[in-house]
């Protein structure tokens, strides 16, 4: 069980060029979400998707785009890369949406670190 | 609207001391989680301690505890015995549990903690 992986852990992007994130989940887990963080700062939430086929914008969309294609995978893409888009973006995922521990402990990726210079 | 609030940006302890960390939120939901995370500076996201709206009883994690006054909307972790490897940064977060709120997350802007020998 690898839970939450991320790829890459880090990246150095042009001013303007494109790239996407990847993220894999193998718990089955219906919810995942995409943060960022900056530096000193807390999550955001970017996007997140309740189940395949399904997403929805969160607190800053504005600049990526998303899909969720399989339940396993949640791909983040980020279009004309800008400055203010250097940040950590952790991907994560829920099981579900019950009153219990088990269904709602967020499981976090390792993160990728992305420079946009 | 939900949201956390954390409002001790630094906090120091002496080693082998206990520390109160304070998170406040706002729901107006009757369902919902607490969570909180602890961030070092390697930068994952490790999950600590869970306390759900409708638990009777603090939640308890070893070394960790959380102080639930549901009246007063306060979720306050308690870290008894304090070790040099708590100095990270520590989340509150929290999840509400109903069919319209989008299933997010949400976070506070965190607290650091430096456990001093």
């Amino acid at each position: 069980n690898a839970g939450v992986t991320q790829t890459p852990k880090f990246r150095i992007l042009k001013i303007g060029q494109s790239m996407t994130l990847q993220c894999t989940q193998d718990m089955n887990h219906n919810y995942m979400y995409w943060y960022r963080q900056d530096p000193g700062m807390g999550l955001k939430l970017i996007y997140y998707s309740v189940g395949a086929g399904i997403t929805d914008k969160g607190e800053v969309p504005n600049g990526y785009n998303v899909s969720r294609s399989t339940t396993e995978d949640f791909p983040l893409r980020l279009e004309l890369a800008a400055p203010s888009q250097t940040s950590v973006y952790f991907c994560a995922s829920t099981l579900g949406q019950v009153r219990s521990l088990s269904y709602n402990e967020q499981f976090f990726g390792p993160g990728t670190r992305l420079t946009v210079l | 609207a939900q949201k956390i609030t954390q409002t001790q940006p630094g906090m120091f302890v002496q080693e082998k001391e206990a520390v109160t960390l304070d998170c406040t939120y706002d729901t107006s939901d009757p369902s919902y989680g607490l969570f909180w995370y602890k961030q070092p500076s390697s930068g994952e996201m490790i999950f600590l301690i869970y306390q759900g709206s409708y638990d009777q009883q603090n939640a308890t994690e070893g070394r960790y505890s959380l102080n639930f006054q549901k009246a007063r909307k306060s979720a306050n972790l308690v870290i008894s015995a304090s070790q040099l490897g708590d100095s990270a940064m520590y989340f509150c977060a929290m999840r509400v549990i109903a069919s319209n709120t989008g299933n997010q997350f949400y976070f506070g802007t965190g607290t650091s903690l430096t456990v001093i020998p």
